[in-house]
């Protein structure tokens, strides 16, 4: 089955500096990326997905990178707020699979320091 | 506003006590799951339904139990033969084979 390896389990970074979290997965056929945001005391929120017929997508001060052939996705987040602080989750999964269950990173707390 | 909505927010259960946790959706998402949060881990999938009157366990389903009699709805019981259930419990559901929409958590307290 799919298995998502997720890098790193912390980041500290400085407010106005760039982060980068990182996802590998093994199942070649996993077309669907999407990452989630969880602040402390909440469920997780999608902030962006990617397919795999696109190599890089970006909203705002977000992006997100595929390189299907090395099997691995990255999150990029520029000029950090410290509101960017929270823990991150990669996923993977065969989008419109008949099980199409998603398999989660085991996430990255992202702080921003002032 | 359509979304995902579980309760109650906090949940106190004594020893050998079973409780239920609620779930319900109005997005007309076809798959429900839940899934377990310790502090400081990722998510563990407890069981999941892809359709009404079906569904599957998850990677750590002992001491828990589910139903499925309406699309909108995905209860979870954790039972008395869960040993250690003081945790955050999520709910998500999806279309089929899509990403997830999570609800706000319940956070579940052993006293």
């Amino acid at each position: 089955g799919e298995n998502v390896e997720q890098h790193p389990s912390t980041l500290s970074v400085q407010e106005g500096d760039s982060a980068v979290i990182k996802c590998t997965y093994s199942d070649s056929a996993s077309n669907y990326f999407p990452w989630y945001k969880q602040e402390l005391g909440k469920g997780p929120q999608l902030i962006i997905d990617i397919r795999s017929n696109v190599g890089e997508k970006k909203d705002q001060r977000i992006a997100v990178t595929l390189n299907k052939t090395a099997k691995h996705f990255s999150l990029h987040i520029t000029e950090t707020q410290p509101e960017d602080s929270a823990v991150y989750f990669c996923a993977a999964s065969i989008y419109g699979g008949s099980q199409g269950n998603l398999i989660f990173g085991k996430g990255t707390k992202l702080s921003v320091k002032p | 506003d359509g979304g995902i909505t579980q309760s109650p927010k906090y949940l106190f259960r004594k020893e050998g006590q079973n409780v239920t946790l609620s779930c319900e959706q109005n997005l007309n998402h076809d798959a429900m799951y839940w899934y377990r949060q310790d502090p400081g881990q990722g998510l563990r999938l407890i069981y999941y339904s892809q359709i009404v009157n079906d569904f599957q366990k998850g990677d750590i389903a002992e001491g828990y139990s589910v139903s499925r009699e309406k699309k909108e709805s995905f209860p979870l019981t954790v039972t008395s033969a869960q040993k250690n259930p003081t945790a955050f419990y999520l709910c998500a559901s999806s279309p089929r084979g899509s990403g997830y929409t999570f609800g706000s958590g319940t956070r579940l307290t052993v006293v």
